[in-house]
């Protein structure tokens, strides 16, 4: 069965509202999550590192005032895309670490069209 | 900064068929991976390599870590429709933080 879930699959906003994504491990416990987006027929772009009860660590070109993780349990982590624009639809994909990189299990994704 | 460059891009072939893909890296990477991604899902762990030179089956899947650690390949072996998909490489370089190549699309021809 499924290790992480994501939450919505789908959404579709009209630009200038925020939209909020979850992760959920629904098997572990995890202090550690990441987030990905993917635009289409490319590959995962990390970007950023949520660590629960701190402060998510984001990749260089990540804006983190536009993209707002709240890991604030062992089994849940958000990501708010905030003042979504266009540009920002993409297929965001989290990941949930267990143990070692052979135990990273991502999401089923959430597909975010801004129009 | 550091890149995978994995080809082929895309490939055609006859169900039965063997397919074989890989990754280059001009950086050393200490553990290399290999996923699945289906259509608007997220990867599927295949394989882990974790030591140069290793190399690892899962079913009709094979993979090896490169001595030098700077490229990996995937076989798959006798082709079946479910193999359909996207395969990716990832090589961690920190902290457990992945970096992935392009992806190859994996197109089973009727």
């Amino acid at each position: 069965g499924a290790v992480v879930s994501q939450h919505p699959s789908r959404v579709i906003c009209k630009s200038g509202t925020s939209v909020k994504i979850e992760c959920r491990s629904l098997d572990f416990q995890a202090t550690t999550m990441f987030w990905y987006r993917q635009f289409p027929k490319q590959s995962l772009m990390l970007m950023a590192t949520s660590n629960e009860g701190s402060k998510a660590t984001y990749e260089q070109g990540v804006e983190k005032d536009k993209f707002l993780i709240n890991h604030a349990s062992l089994t849940l982590s958000t990501l708010t895309v905030t003042s979504a624009h266009p540009e920002d639809s993409s297929f965001y994909i989290c990941s949930v670490l267990a143990g070692g990189l052979d135990t990273q299990y991502f999401g089923p994704g959430t597909r975010l069209t801004v129009l | 900064g550091q890149q995978l460059n994995q080809s082929p891009q895309s490939m055609f072939i006859q169900e039965g068929e063997d397919v074989s893909m890989n990754c280059t890296s001009s950086s050393i990477f200490n553990t290399w991976l290999w996923y699945k991604q289906d259509p608007g899902e997220g990867p599927v762990l295949l394989i882990a390599l974790y030591k140069a030179g290793e190399l690892t089956s899962n079913g009709r899947l094979t993979a090896q870590f490169g001595i030098t650690r700077k490229d990996s390949f995937l076989n798959i072996s006798a082709s079946i429709p479910s193999d359909v998909g996207i395969y990716f490489c990832a090589g961690d370089y920190s902290n457990y933080q992945l970096i992935w190549g392009a992806g190859t699309k994996l197109i089973i021809k009727p």
